[in-house]
């Protein structure tokens, strides 16, 4: 696609559910980021995949998230047992590589409300 | 370590007026250094970056910036604001030295211009 796609642009969900956003990054680029932006805030980095080298999920806030990517496609971000603090934009981007002067093009984000 | 620091939270700027929008960062090598603008209920759009080189950057929409190395700044200007610049900015940082793929962003700054 022209640009980085996220599903579903709006997610509401009861306090212990689990969620599953989706990321559609540009054809072509290998590296691919998720960032949690919560109102009023800046992003706030969760994890990074570069082609098939490990992932860096160093911002990853929790064990009840968890993220995957086949390939160098599509990216799942996953959170379960969601808490009410999980409610925030969540944002995917995705560069040509993984190097720090790429340009990172992002998605509209995915809104999530736990209720 | 990395951090980017944005001290105001909301700049206000009359139309016609030049603007500057405030960004200090803190890397433990070498940074490269982005701006990007967030228009409501959009994703981020890149506008400018500096990577190496002259200090002064020149991007979209007649946005430019200088990097200081001394004062470890890397303010946004524009000579001239419009109404239509009126958006949320964010400075990000990433450290050159290490190739990390991981950006750190500030908080961001509200840009408000009045006609």
């Amino acid at each position: 696609g022209a640009g980085v796609s996220q599903s579903p642009s709006n997610k509401v969900t009861e306090k212990g559910k689990d969620v599953e956003l989706r990321c559609d990054p540009i054809s072509g680029h290998t590296a691919l980021y998720w960032y949690r932006q919560r109102l009023g805030q800046g992003l706030e980095f969760l994890i990074y995949f570069q082609g098939n080298s490990a992932p860096d999920k160093s911002g990853l806030p929790s064990d009840r998230f968890s993220a995957e990517r086949t390939g160098e496609s599509v990216s799942t971000l996953t959170i379960q047992r969601t808490q009410q603090e999980d409610s925030a934009v969540y944002l995917c981007a995705s560069s040509l590589s993984w190097l720090a002067g790429d340009i990172q093009y992002f998605g509209a984000g995915t809104r999530l409300s736990v209720l | 370590a990395q951090s980017v620091a944005q001290p105001e939270d909301q700049v206000n700027v009359a139309e016609g007026n030049p603007l500057t929008v405030k960004c200090t960062y803190s890397v433990s090598g070498n940074p490269y250094l982005f701006w990007y603008v967030q228009y409501p209920n959009r994703g981020l759009q890149f506008l400018l970056k500096y990577i190496t080189g002259d200090n002064l950057v020149k991007g979209s929409y007649g946005f430019e910036a200088e990097f200081n190395k001394s004062q470890t700044s890397f303010h946004l200007k524009k000579p001239s604001a419009l109404v239509s610049d009126s958006a949320l900015y964010f400075c990000a940082v990433r450290d050159r030295d290490t190739n990390a793929g991981k950006s750190t962003f500030g908080d961001g700054t509200t840009l408000t211009v009045k006609p």
